[in-house]
């Protein structure tokens, strides 16, 4: 069966700090890896990882997949308040669905 | 206008009572899913069709039956209701189901079971 495993589950920083996610995952027949930001509502695309070492940047979030190790990071500099929500990896096999980890729960306080 | 947009926004019901939960998307998507998020933010595929042909059918009680009428729109009907069932509905939409396309998460239909 697919893993997806993120960490941490939850995390507290304040304004100003670069925070770094981890999503480790075991996957039959990898195809691509997402990651999304979840505020009151609907997840919310960020970046569709599918090559290892080529990094997304959109602002002051960034990502990067390893698929020799099997894992992401998803770094978020110089957090503001608005970045506070939970962030979702996950991951696409050769089937239909994405696969969810379970999120990370960020806090950034004044 | 909204891509993909559910209704209820919030639904409050008692034990046992049947409900239905609709979701339609205007992006031409072929694809079209039901997650459910619990109480712990875990999101977890229920079922998925595509182009009205059901492609996904997780381990889900059959109180639990989807229904496409056109690639357009997939409903969710809970018969029976249960408090387990609590949780937040999510609908979403792809382009093609086996391709590395995102998906498109409607705004969720939160279920409350008393």
């Amino acid at each position: 069966e697919d893993k997806v495993v993120q960490s941490p589950l939850s995390l507290v920083v304040h304004e100003g700090d670069t925070v770094t996610l981890n999503c480790s995952y075991e996957v039959t027949n990898f195809r691509s890896l997402l990651w999304y930001k979840q505020e009151k509502k609907a997840p919310t695309f960020l970046f569709m990882l599918t090559s290892s070492g080529i990094e997304k940047k959109s602002g002051r979030l960034s990502s990067i997949l390893d698929k020799k190790e099997l894992f992401s990071i998803l770094n978020i500099t110089a957090t503001q308040t608005g970045d506070s929500a939970i962030y979702l990896c996950a991951v696409k096999n050769a089937g239909y669905a994405l696969n969810f980890g379970k999120g990370t729960s960020l806090l950034v306080t004044p | 206008d909204t891509a993909v947009s559910q209704t209820p926004k919030y639904l409050v019901t008692q034990m046992g009572n049947d409900k239905s939960i609709k979701c339609e998307q205007n992006l031409g998507h072929d694809t079209m899913y039901w997650y459910k998020q619990d109480s712990k933010k875990f999101l977890k595929i229920m079922f998925s069709y595509n182009n009205k042909e059901l492609i996904i059918n997780e381990t889900v009680p059959n109180r639990f039956s989807p229904k496409s009428p056109d690639k357009a729109h997939l409903n969710l009907h809970i018969n029976s209701l249960e408090l387990g069932d609590s949780a937040v509905y999510f609908c979403a939409s792809s382009p093609r189901a086996a391709f590395n396309e995102k998906l498109f998460f409607g705004s969720g239909t939160q279920l409350s079971v008393l």
